[in-house]
């Protein structure tokens, strides 16, 4: 199994450029979220999905939008980049019916100049 | 407000020495208990995990962690220390019912002296 695949690795973008941040995992997991950190600042949900067609805000939602799809993919929109964006980018997946046992992607790190 | 705090935001010890990273739970009733590390460059892994039952629970790599509800504590423990146990510690709970979103600590960065 590969777990949870997420891509790019790193990215380097332009104030105002737009990007999406690809999240996959073949575990048939129904629960996927996005978290960003920060140093000092732990680790922080943006946006999470308890199933296919269902997604909900975290506590810092704003600039980013989601959509899932399939039960596989829970890709991450960032439509206007800002460099307070700038940060590492994590996807975490969960068997459980909540957010209880996470199998976390490697990460993507995203710049914004 | 639920919070979890990790008091040690930093912490140096010799390979071999013993190891107690502390983590404490501001919440009503005792929430899931969630300790993960973070390896350098990598995304975080679960070292073990309390849902109920025996206070005392094992998990990966020869850690161990001891829930007190009198302490709304979860500190993380291992009796001797190796190199490559050097990594980013965190202690996460769930509330029981409503376990959609996970609270996090802030981190404690563990470094390990040869």
């Amino acid at each position: 199994n590969a777990g949870v695949t997420q891509t790019p690795k790193f990215q380097v973008l332009k104030t105002g450029q737009s990007m999406t941040l690809q999240c996959a995992q073949d575990m048939n997991h129904e629960y996927m979220s996005w978290y960003r950190q920060d140093p000092g600042m732990g680790l922080r949900l943006i946006h999470y999905s308890v199933g296919a067609g269902i997604t909900d805000q975290g506590e810092v939602p704003n600039g980013y939008n989601v959509s899932r799809s399939t039960t596989e993919d829970f890709p991450l929109r960032l439509l206007s980049a800002a460099p307070s964006q700038t940060s590492v980018y994590f996807c975490a997946s969960s068997y459980m019916p909540g957010a209880n046992v996470l199998t976390f992607g490697a990460g993507s790190r995203l710049t914004v100049l | 407000a639920q919070s979890v705090t990790q008091p040690d935001i930093h912490i140096t010890v010799s390979e071999g020495a013993s190891l107690e990273l502390r983590c404490n739970y501001s919440y009503g009733a005792t929430p899931y208990l969630f300790w993960y590390v973070q390896s350098p460059g990598q995304g975080l892994q679960l070292l073990l995990k309390y849902f109920s039952g025996d206070t005392l629970v094992q998990g990966i790599k020869g850690f161990e962690a001891e829930f007190k509800r009198s302490q709304s504590s979860f500190n993380l423990r291992k009796p001797s220390v190796h190199w490559s146990d050097a990594a980013e510690y965190f202690c996460a709970v769930a509330p029981k019912q409503n376990n959609r979103k996970l609270i996090w600590g802030l981190g404690t960065s563990l470094a390990v002296n040869p």
